[in-house]
């Protein structure tokens, strides 16, 4: 079965600096890859995704994941920080045709 | 970019009566639905998978009685919590599957049910 693992439940960031959510999946072949952000009494918003080609991957916001298969992992990176960055933000792997499996998030703060 | 509408935004009903919540995918089809469930500060539980014109197949444990879900077309699917009790008072949020070429899973905006 598939599963996602994000290590971290809340990290905090000066505003300006860089980040890097971790993100460690388990699937027996390539999966599609997803990153989502959530604010606060709100739905889902992609940032990228990957299915295959270029192992790096740009998003909205600034944004982008590196895929790399022999660690299994799919971190999100962004160079600099802006508090309105602060929010929960979400790992999801499937296979083609099945339901999104989410990571438990993690809630990224930012200080000034 | 794809989008899916869901409505309503927050729902406040008494305990026993029935809430409908409606999922539409704006412009693209949706073949396959799904809906979530979220606690707070948790992450989206799963509770089903909607597939046009045909029956809904739900997670282990979710009571299919409870929380009838309806697809009739490709761009329209329902979550109706029926006699609704204050432990059903969640945030629900649905999700729409876009197909080849564009694939990926649009979210809707999310339903704060309460209810007293």
């Amino acid at each position: 079965a598939q599963s996602v693992t994000q290590p971290d439940i809340h990290i905090t960031v000066s505003e300006g600096a860089s980040l890097e959510l971790r993100c460690n999946y388990s699937y027996g072949a390539t999966p599609y890859l997803f990153w989502y952000v959530q604010s606060p009494g709100q739905g889902l918003q992609l940032l990228l995704k990957y299915f295959s080609g270029d192992t790096l991957v740009q998003g909205i916001k600034g944004f982008e994941a590196e895929f790399k298969r022999s660690q299994s992992s799919f971190n999100l990176r962004k160079p600099s920080v802006h508090w309105s960055d602060a929010a929960e933000y979400f790992c999801a792997v499937a296979a083609e045709n099945t339901p999104l499996v989410f990571g438990k998030g993690t809630r990224l703060s930012v200080i000034a | 970019g794809a989008v899916v509408s869901q409505h309503p935004s927050w729902v406040i009903c008494k305990s026993g009566t029935s809430v409908k919540i409606e999922c539409r995918s704006l412009d693209f089809q949706a073949t396959t639905m799904f809906w979530y469930r979220q606690f707070p500060k948790q992450s989206l539980m799963l509770m089903a998978t909607s597939n046009e014109g045909s029956k809904a197949t739900y997670e282990q444990g979710v009571e299919k009685d409870k929380f009838l879900i309806n697809h009739a077309s490709l761009t329209l699917s329902t979550l109706t919590v029926t006699s609704a009790h204050p432990e059903d008072s969640s945030f629900y949020i649905c999700s729409a599957r876009e197909d080849l070429p564009n694939y990926g899973y649009t979210f809707g905006s999310g339903t704060r049910l309460t209810v007293v």
